[in-house]
């Protein structure tokens, strides 16, 4: 079945700090995958996403390529800010699921000013 | 444009009580719907997911069901509540056929089991 592993959080950075966290996924099909955002009480926002191989994501200053060959959409910020604090989580979308869509665990990113 | 409400915000009952999130699209026909979990600290667990009136499929064992009375309306229910089912709860749409834009998600309703 379909599956997203992203790195274990917490993340605790300063601002201005690079931020990478890792996402991997196995799927049936060719999928489409995202990023997404939950800022403290809210539901979740689409960060950015990628429907193809070596697509690149981007949206506030993060950036994600969709790596077929490492099956992996990693998420980039080169300069993160306090108002970056928040859960992010990896997911993807398989047509083989019916697309379903299928999210990793969540790592919290905590930024410190 | 699209919108998706969901209510209430928060909600605090008491175990053995019966429960009702209700969650509605708007601006778009036969959407996919869905009701996902997230326990404190914990990731997102599918519940239930509906790509049409009266079509429910089940993720999961549990507590609780859904249903889709209407095209764009979709209820999670329980008629006696556990602690186990405290937790954030949040509904989202999609387009039916294809999984390029993703989910979109409502703000979510809070419950307390106590």
């Amino acid at each position: 079945g379909d599956s997203v592993t992203q790195m274990e959080g917490p993340v605790t950075l300063s601002e201005e700090a690079f931020l990478t966290i890792n996402c991997t996924y196995t799927a049936t099909g060719y999928p489409s995958l995202f990023w997404y955002v939950q800022y403290p009480g809210e539901g979740l926002q689409l960060l950015l996403k990628a429907t193809k191989a070596d697509d690149k994501g981007s949206n506030k200053g993060f950036e994600a390529t969709y790596r077929k060959e490492t099956t992996s959409f990693h998420l980039e910020k080169g300069s993160v800010q306090v108002s970056d604090s928040a859960v992010y989580f990896c997911a993807l979308s398989d047509p083989g699921s019916n697309y379903k869509l299928t999210f990793g665990k969540g790592t919290l990113l905590t930024v410190n000013p | 444009s699209q919108t998706i409400h969901q209510w209430p915000a928060t909600l605090v009952q008491p175990v053995g009580s019966p429960l009702s999130l209700e969650c509605t699209v708007e601006g778009t026909s036969n959407p996919n719907l869905y009701w996902y979990r997230q326990a404190a600290g914990r990731g997102l667990q599918l519940l239930f997911y509906s790509v049409g009136i009266g079509q429910i499929s089940s993720e999961v064992p549990q507590n609780l069901s859904a249903s889709r009375p209407q095209d764009r309306q979709f209820i999670l229910s329980s008629k006696k509540l556990l602690l186990s089912d405290s937790g954030f709860y949040l509904c989202a749409w999609s387009s039916a056929g294809t999984g390029n834009y993703g989910y979109t998600f409502g703000s979510g309703t809070r419950l307390t089991v106590v």
